[in-house]
């Protein structure tokens, strides 16, 4: 079956710009996750949606994060005024129930920010 | 806090050779350990996991057991091949669900 998918798989943008990021889940997995790869780093917890909910959007940096889920499928991350340090890695990965079930992840969108 | 420290790389071992990537980590409780792999090009792939103590996870001839006392959890394999020259991540999951990475070790095999 399709694995989690996201789009685009890279993305250039220049200081200050708003940028999206998408994901499709895995179908009927109800659990969501964002995380953030640097460079020479092992990813970074984001923020965890439970259906339509942010479950835990304890490592959003600051409030130009922001994620929704709307109807509890592909799930979008939108990063406002984007700074040079925005640049990463960001993954998305599903699971079916949350907690400690097995996450699956995405290829990850790499951003640049020049 | 959590958190999880694996041995730095790159590691560069001929082909054949026996692997052993450390990892130790620091949790709440009791929490389900794992082993990633990430190709080149390629995303996140879980490679192997134990859930409680003295379990060991075996894949692709990898394998690592979950010892409590240390909290330790080695990834070793007997003979690599090229094929596994990728960038290997430990983890965990905190209590509130969240993976928790080391920082990656990234092994080079060479023929």
């Amino acid at each position: 079956g399709a694995g989690v998918s996201q789009t685009p798989s890279n993305k250039v943008t220049e200081k200050g710009k708003y940028v999206e990021l998408r994901c499709d889940p895995i179908s009927g997995h109800t659990a969501l996750y964002w995380y953030r790869q640097s460079l020479g780093q092992g990813p970074e917890f984001l923020i965890y949606f439970q259906g339509t909910g942010a479950a835990d959007d304890s490592g959003l940096p600051n409030d130009r994060f922001f994620a929704v889920r709307p109807e509890g499928s592909v799930s979008t991350l939108k990063i406002q005024r984007t700074e040079r340090g925005d640049s990463a890695v960001y993954l998305c990965a599903s699971s079916w129930g949350g907690g400690q079930s097995e996450q699956f992840f995405g290829p990850g969108t790499r951003l640049t920010v020049l | 806090g959590d958190s999880v420290t694996q041995m730095e790389g790159p590691v560069t071992l001929s082909e054949e050779a026996f692997l052993t990537i450390n990892c130790t980590y620091t949790a709440t409780g009791y929490p389900s350990l794992f082993w990633y792999v990430q190709y080149p090009g390629e995303g996140l792939q879980l490679l192997l996991k134990a859930t409680k103590a003295d379990d060991k996870g075996s894949n692709k001839g990898f394998e690592a057991t979950y010892r409590k006392e240390t909290t330790s959890f080695h990834l070793e394999k007997g003979s690599v091949q090229v094929s596994d020259s990728a960038v290997y991540f430990c983890a965990h999951y905190n209590q509130g669900g969240k993976l928790i990475f080391g920082q990656g070790t990234e092994l080079s095999v060479k023929p």
